[in-house]
């Protein structure tokens, strides 16, 4: 079946570096992806996503790029800070029709150095 | 932020006991999906339901059973509960129609069944 998944599943980093969270995805047919930020403890909160009609889109620190010609999704974040510590996690939808599913990766542990 | 509520957040019961796990979203969403996610792990698609009166089995196999009787209101209830039901339930909603299918989430509930 389709399936949504993660190159790496922890990453670590020193606090003020960039961080860079990769996700692959299979469905060809997919055309919005969305980026959760899930903390210890909670559920999974919206960072920023991106429509298969643009390869990049920024946010407050935050940057996603799509690369649809090998089916890859970045997230990039800028001077990590010890709050962004957390699993992120990819998520794909084919936009229109009936399906409102999203199909979600496996998740990247990302840790924040001091 | 979404103001999707979840109710209890912790869930300590015995094997046997019937429970009912309560979400509730007031934002007027018209859909909304119940999640099970384990640990450092991806989450998996239970319930969902597009409108009142409309409730669907999600892709992961589960004995819970949901009702969607008012818009805001999307239950999530064990007849019987065993230690194989112990998870953390997350439930999501989203808004009708659009490009856009983003999910919000709320807390979450942690069961723990003994």
């Amino acid at each position: 079946g389709e399936s949504v998944g993660l190159h790496l599943p922890t990453l670590s980093v020193q606090e003020g570096d960039n961080s860079i969270i990769n996700c692959a995805y299979s469905n060809s047919a997919s055309d919005y992806f969305i980026w959760y930020k899930q903390e210890s403890g909670k559920g999974p909160q919206f960072i920023i996503d991106i429509r298969s009609n643009m390869d990049k889109r920024q946010g407050q620190r935050v940057t996603v790029l799509l690369n649809k010609t090998v089916k890859h999704l970045s997230l990039q974040i800028a001077a990590t800070q010890p709050g962004d510590s957390a699993v992120y996690f990819c998520a794909e939808n084919i936009s229109g029709g009936s399906n409102y599913k999203l199909t979600f990766g496996k998740g990247t542990l990302l840790t924040v150095n001091p | 932020e979404a103001d999707i509520y979840q109710t209890p957040r912790y869930l300590v019961i015995g094997t046997g006991k019937k429970i009912t796990l309560e979400c509730s979203q007031t934002m007027g969403h018209d859909k909304m999906y119940w999640y099970q996610q384990d640990p450092g792990m991806e989450l998996h698609l239970i319930h969902y339901s597009y409108g009142v009166n409309s409730t669907e089995k999600g892709d992961l196999s589960s004995e819970s059973t949901v009702s969607r009787i008012r818009t805001e209101h999307f239950p999530l209830t064990l007849e019987s509960a065993r230690p194989s039901h112990t998870s953390q339930y997350l439930c999501a909603s989203s808004e009708r129609g659009g490009p856009r299918n983003t999910q919000y989430f709320g807390p979450g509930t942690r069961l723990t069944v003994l």
